[in-house]
């Protein structure tokens, strides 16, 4: 079935560093990418998403694009700051059984000041 | 509501016992999906409704759990003989349509300790 592995954490950084958190998938077809944050204390958000080979899904200057050929969605960010602290999921929506989200195990980021 | 509620924040049970989880999503979302996150893990898929019947229940483990959505709204997540397995963060989220491309909001999960 549908699966997603991403980078063990926890990841920690000083302020201002480069981020990569890497995300492979397994999965039939062409599925649509997600990447999520879940914050201190609250519930999951979407971060940004790719329902393609070769897009770029960008938001709050993440970014990530949609590999088909390495079948990665890695997440990056060029300079994290304090507030960019949470656990990150990688998550995928399959062709089949298109109604429901995979998820990676998750990577806590911690960012140092 | 402006978000997806989930109510009680915190349940701890005994084993054996029976527990309801409930979400009430936001206001016109027709597809409802309930996950379950244990610690440390992704969030697992458990079920998904559209509208009041059950479309996709393939995710619950076993039957100890079902779930109910009886008006298209509400929803509540039942699990009988409750086991210390059990424990985990229950998360329900809800989209406008089924699979829509955005993905779902989520609520912020019901913590439940079998003791």
């Amino acid at each position: 079935g549908d699966s997603v592995t991403q980078m063990e954490g926890p990841v920690t950084l000083s302020e201002e560093a480069f981020l990569t958190i890497n995300c492979t998938y397994t999965a039939t077809g062409y599925p649509s990418l997600f990447w999520y944050v879940q914050y201190p204390g609250e519930g999951l958000q979407l971060l940004l998403k790719a329902t393609k080979a070769d897009d770029k899904g960008s938001n709050k200057g993440f970014e990530a694009t949609y590999r088909k050929e390495t079948t990665s969605f890695h997440l990056e960010k060029g300079s994290v700051q304090v507030s960019d602290s949470a656990v990150y999921f990688c998550a995928l929506r399959g062709v089949q059984g298109a109604q429901k989200l995979v998820f990676g195990q998750g990577t806590r980021l911690t960012i140092n000041p | 509501g402006a978000g997806v509620s989930q109510t009680p924040s915190n349940k701890v049970t005994e084993k054996g016992k029976y527990v309801e989880l409930r979400c009430d999503p936001i206001s016109g979302h027709t597809a409802l999906y309930w996950y379950r996150q244990s610690l440390g893990q992704g969030p697992e898929f458990l079920i998904y409704f559209q509208g009041t019947g059950a479309a996709d229940d393939s995710g619950l483990p076993n039957d100890r759990f079902f779930a109910v959505r009886p008006e298209g709204s509400v929803s509540t997540l039942k699990i009988q003989r409750t086991e210390r397995g059990d424990s985990a963060v229950y998360l329900c989220a809800s989209s406008l349509e089924p699979g829509q491309a955005g993905g779902y909001t989520f609520g912020s999960g019901t913590r439940l300790t079998v003791v």
